[in-house]
């Protein structure tokens, strides 16, 4: 099946600096997509999520934007902090594909951020 | 980790020897998911639940079996395990099916020698 991946596989930032995180994709009907943080030793944590209907979506420090014409999605984190080290994912997820996708998600590698204060 | 939790969280196995992984969530979701992670292939699914003795394959299932005989708990049993299946697991759940976010648990640390 088609896979998501990521352009750039570690990202080393100043505390203070935004980081942008990037990933591809291939698959041009998933219309759902995820970011996940993952840090050492602990289960990935929901960041934010966008359909495809929508080109940008911001949370907390975070923003996700989605350009569909060169399938790539992209994570930007505002003022990053030494918390914010950890690995990010980007995940996809096909609905209907002959029936439900039950939340199948599709991952990435996944990103190494690394802040240094 | 949003009322799941994964047992045990490490473990150390032989190889031909059974194994059986839980997952108990107490957010009272339909849906249930066993993902294994290992370096250069990321989160790989292996089984889901959609439903209380309702389970389907997922892309890399083969070795693998899963049990759900209540809402809360999702069993994963390695029949024979074999080092190709030592690996961190990790359980999700969400809320319904298709374009939903999961939760995962904290994961098991499973070396198989």
């Amino acid at each position: 099946g088609e896979s998501v991946g990521l352009h750039l596989p570690t990202l080393s930032v100043q505390e203070g600096d935004n980081s942008i995180i990037n990933c591809a994709y291939s698959n041009s009907a998933s219309d759902y997509f995820i970011w996940y943080k993952q840090e050492s030793g602990k289960g990935p944590q929901f960041i934010i999520d966008i359909r495809s209907n929508m080109d940008k979506r911001q949370g907390q420090r975070v923003t996700v934007l989605l350009n569909k014409t060169v399938k790539h999605l992209s994570l930007q984190i505002a003022a990053t902090q030494p918390g914010d080290s950890a690995v990010y994912f980007c995940a996809e997820n096909l609905a209907n594909a002959g029936g439900t996708s039950y939340g199948k998600l599709t991952f990435g590698q996944g990103t190494i951020l690394t802040v240094h204060p | 980790d949003a009322g799941i939790t994964q047992s045990p969280r490490h473990k150390v196995t032989e190889t031909g020897t059974p194994v059986t992984l839980r997952c108990h969530q107490t957010e009272n979701h339909r849906y249930m998911y066993w993902y294994r992670q290992d370096p250069g292939h990321g989160l790989r699914l292996i089984h889901y639940s959609y439903g209380v003795k309702d389970t389907d394959k997922g892309e890399v299932s083969d070795g693998y079996s899963v049990s759900r005989s209540k809402t809360e708990d999702f069993l994963l049993t390695l029949e024979s395990a074999t080092s190709s299946q030592t690996s961190v697991y990790f359980c999700a759940i969400s809320e319904s099916a298709g374009n939903e976010k999961l939760f995962f648990g904290s994961g098991t640390q499973l070396s198989v020698l």
